[in-house]
């Protein structure tokens, strides 16, 4: 069974702090990796992916991938309350045929922006 | 900028019952998804569909279940005889390869 796991927080953090959240996965074939963002009650929406090791930066957002470890991470940098939802964690599978992807996801984590 | 979109936003029906959710992907996407999510639990995968057939369907995904592309830009999930537990909220998601944007979802009630 190909898990991705995360802590579920509540992560609070004060507004303009570095928020980081972290998330393991368990399939060492795995290629690709996303961040999304969920507003309670709404759908996921993306934020970024990686996939190669490193750093990759957009804007506030700083994606980390070490494959070695089985770890991805995403810093938000100058946290803003409307940065305050579940971040998702998911992880990219290819399937046998070669052409068919899916996502597993992890539970998420509660990020809390005080202003 | 070209987004998702799915019909209805909410649906109640009775166990037992039929409901066809709609999706239409982003035009020039090549691979259709389906994922659900139990209030409070984490999106799972449902099935995947690429080239006017399924690619890849989860356990989730039995014979209640079944996807269509009735034309060139509808992609439906159906549930043919739905269970109290099927209440969840359903994405579909269209990627051109890997990167998979999500629809705002269904919340499917059944009562």
């Amino acid at each position: 069974q190909k898990e991705v796991e995360q802590n579920s927080g509540p992560l609070s953090v004060p507004e303009g702090a570095i928020a980081s959240l972290n998330c393991t996965y368990s399939d060492r074939g795995s290629q690709s990796f996303f961040w999304y963002r969920q507003y309670s009650g709404k759908s996921p929406e993306l934020i970024m992916f990686i996939y190669s090791n490193g750093d990759k930066e957009d804007g506030r957002f700083t994606a980390q991938l070490n494959k070695a470890s089985q770890y991805v991470s995403l810093l938000i940098r100058d946290s803003q309350p409307s940065d305050s939802a579940t971040y998702l964690c998911a992880v990219n599978t290819v399937g046998s045929g070669g052409s068919n992807y899916k996502l597993t996801f992890g539970k998420g984590t509660l990020l809390t922006v005080n202003p | 900028e070209p987004e998702v979109t799915q019909t209805p936003s909410h649906q109640v029906t009775q166990m037992g019952q039929e409901v066809i959710l709609r999706c239409v992907p982003i035009s020039n996407h090549l691979y259709f998804y389906w994922y659900r999510q139990i209030l409070g639990q984490k999106v799972e995968f449902l099935v995947s569909f690429y080239n006017n057939e399924i690619s890849e369907k989860s356990e989730i995904f039995d014979d209640q279940f079944s996807v269509e592309r009735p034309d060139g830009s509808n992609f439906t999930l159906k549930i043919r005889s739905t269970k109290l537990e099927d209440s969840a909220m359903y994405f579909c998601a269209s990627s051109p390869v890997e990167t998979q944007y999500f629809g705002p979802g269904t919340r499917l009630l059944v009562l």
